[in-house]
């Protein structure tokens, strides 16, 4: 299994440009999120989705779209890229077991918008 | 709202040497707790995880975290230190989605 996938590794935009960050798991979970990281901030929430055809806006979902048309995919798009968005946006598929959900992460995406 | 606090940005410890990573939550009802760890360049990986029982839990790669409802605390530890642990490492808690903290960088001197 090649868990969560994630293309492009790394990125550069112009500001104003768009473009989808790619997310893909074979592990068949419903539960998938995008998280951003930035330095000494942690991860943050940007969008979530518990199943396909359900999402719902995180933590910092401004300038993100998602949308889940199927249980193995998640894209994240930027409309409008901004300096602001220049981040490390992971993905994450979860599983349920017993009383809590257990995240497998992708190893990345490394943007940069100039 | 959870939240989640990990006090120390940066610790440096020296190879063979013990180490505990301070978190602290902020949650209403029973936590669910994780450790995960990110070396460089890399998505994070889970370390370990507390959804309930025993307090003390152990995870992969040696380390142990143990759950004190009293002092809202997960601190990580591990007993001996090696090089290939130094790495960034966060606390997260779950609450139909995952929080996590600000993370601890751990620098590992030979």
């Amino acid at each position: 299994n090649a868990g969560v996938t994630q293309t492009p590794k790394f990125q550069v935009l112009k500001t104003g440009q768009s473009m989808t960050l790619q997310c893909a798991q074979d592990m068949n979970h419903e539960y998938m999120s995008w998280y951003r990281q930035d330095p000494g901030m942690g991860l943050r929430l940007i969008h979530y989705s518990v199943g396909a055809g359900i999402t719902d806006q995180g933590e910092v979902p401004n300038g993100y779209n998602v949308s889940r048309s199927t249980t193995e995919d998640f894209p994240l798009r930027l409309l409008s890229a901004a300096p602001s968005q220049t981040s490390v946006y992971f993905c994450a598929s979860s599983y349920v077991t017993g009383p809590g959900r257990v995240a497998f992460f992708g190893q990345g995406t490394r943007l940069t918008v100039v | 709202a959870q939240s989640v606090t990990q006090p120390d940005i940066h610790i440096t410890v020296s190879e063979g040497a013990s180490l505990e990573l301070r978190c602290n939550y902020s949650y209403g009802a029973t936590p669910y707790l994780f450790w995960y760890v990110q070396s460089p360049g890399q998505g994070l990986q889970l370390l370990l995880k507390y959804f309930s029982g025993d307090t003390l839990v152990q995870g992969i790669k040696g380390f142990e975290a143990e759950f004190k409802r009293s002092q809202s605390s997960f601190n990580l530890r591990k007993p001996s230190v090696h090089w290939s642990d130094a790495a960034e490492y966060f606390c997260a808690v779950d609450d139909y989605k995952l929080s996590f903290g600000a993370g601890t960088t751990v620098t590992v001197r030979a």
